[in-house]
This record gives C-alpha cells, structure tokens and sequence, in this order.
C-alpha cells in the first residue's frame, strides 16, 4: 500500500536548467511533506518541508509546491548544479507522527 | 561533530542466523527509528522509540526486534524469522518538541544486509 509515489525512478536535467521532481500521495490526512536528498554511501539529509497550510515554500535554489486538491507535490530545483545529482526522496505524515511514509526515490542526475 | 552512525556497512549471514545492526547517535535525540528499503520501493518503518526502554512495532516489524537502553543506542536484531532479511537498513533519530517528535530525521549511512 504505498501512500506516497514518486513515479519518475530518474531524471537527467542539463547543468543550469530546472529540475522538477515530482511526488503523489493517496491519504488526504497528510499534512506535512519532506524531501530527502541521498548521496551514495550516506544517509538522507532532510532538504525542506511545507504543511498543508501553505502551497509553496522555498529555500534558496529550492522551491516545493503543494497541490492538495491534486494530492501533489513537487522539487523544484534552479539552477541545477552537478552537486545536485543524488536521489530524492518525498515524505509525508499526518501532524508530527512516527509514522512518515516515503516514496521510492528518484534519482536526479545533472550534466554539466 | 553529531551523528548517526551505523556499523558495519555491508554484513553477510547465512540463513538461519539472528543478527544484529548497530545504531548510535549523539545528537541527544530522544526518538530513533529503522527503516527497511527494498529496490523501487519507499523506506518503510520497522521499530520506533521515543524514550529509553520504549519502542513501538511500525509497519513490518515481524522478524525483528529492537532494545533501547541507552538513548544513544537502538540496535535492531533480524531474527531467522524474518522471511526476506536482505535488504538495505536505515536507522534515524529525532527531536522531540513537546511530546511529539519533529518530522525532519537525521539518517545514519545504513547498512546493507545480504543473507544467503
């Protein structure tokens, strides 16, 4: 039952140009949304959030977008860098749970 | 310099055998969680704890079994009941802000599990 789909397994996006990751979730009582950014060999670092209160909020070349009504989210990452190339993860949980479910990843790869 | 460290990184066992994966932070975190990821698949939650000696199953814990007597320390056994062991595991702590714990999770590398 996977509750949180990232569909695209990766992405190959030219160096400077946008990168749009994008995530889909079924439970309409998620209400708070993470992405991860996993480099090989290390964990996953926490990127940025947003609650379902607002429907952007970015962070330097980072952006998230929340679509409720779609039930979507997405990464929006300008310009790309080199350094950027690594898997994302999308995260959801009802409130501040235990109980986060992620997507499968999408492995992001810049060309420089 | 604060983390999550995870040993070893690769582990090979026979089938049959328990182990165990180590998982230590010193972040002062009061909530450490592992997570089991299979390829095309999202993490999925094995055990929690929020507080020394308490810990609750998430959603696949069958074949496992965690202590935490330290707050520094979750190891995690896979015990020969589990059906399918190899696989990669994540261990993650967090705050607690009040009483409940914050959503961002620090991860450790992980450790990838090969039973045969």
């Amino acid at each position: 039952d996977q509750q949180v789909k990232q569909n695209s397994p990766s992405l190959s996006v030219q160096e400077g140009r946008i990168s749009i990751l994008n995530c889909d979730y079924t439970n309409s009582m998620f209400d708070y949304f993470l992405w991860y950014k996993k480099y090989p060999a290390e964990g996953p670092t926490f990127l940025i959030s947003i609650s379902s209160i607002k429907d952007k909020n970015e962070d330097g070349r980072f952006t998230v977008f929340l679509n409720k009504s779609a039930k979507h989210l997405s990464l929006h990452i300008v310009p790309s860098q080199p350094g950027d190339s690594a898997v994302y993860f999308c995260a959801a949980s009802v409130g501040n749970n235990n109980d986060m479910r992620f997507g499968a990843g999408t492995r992001l790869t810049v060309k420089p | 310099d604060g983390g999550i460290t995870q040993s070893p990184k690769y582990l090979f066992r026979k089938e049959g055998q328990n182990v165990t994966l180590s998982c230590e932070q010193n972040l002062n975190h009061d909530a450490m969680y592992w997570y089991r990821q299979d390829p095309g698949q999202g993490l999925r939650l094995i055990y929690y704890s929020q507080i020394v000696n308490d810990f609750q199953k998430g959603d696949i814990a069958e074949g496992y079994s965690v202590s935490r007597e330290k707050k520094e320390s979750f190891p995690l056994t896979v015990t020969s009941a589990q059906k399918n062991p190899t696989a990669f595991y994540l261990c993650a702590s967090s705050m607690i802000i009040g009483r409940t714990p914050s959503n961002e999770q620090y991860f450790g590398p992980g450790t990838r599990l090969t039973v045969t």
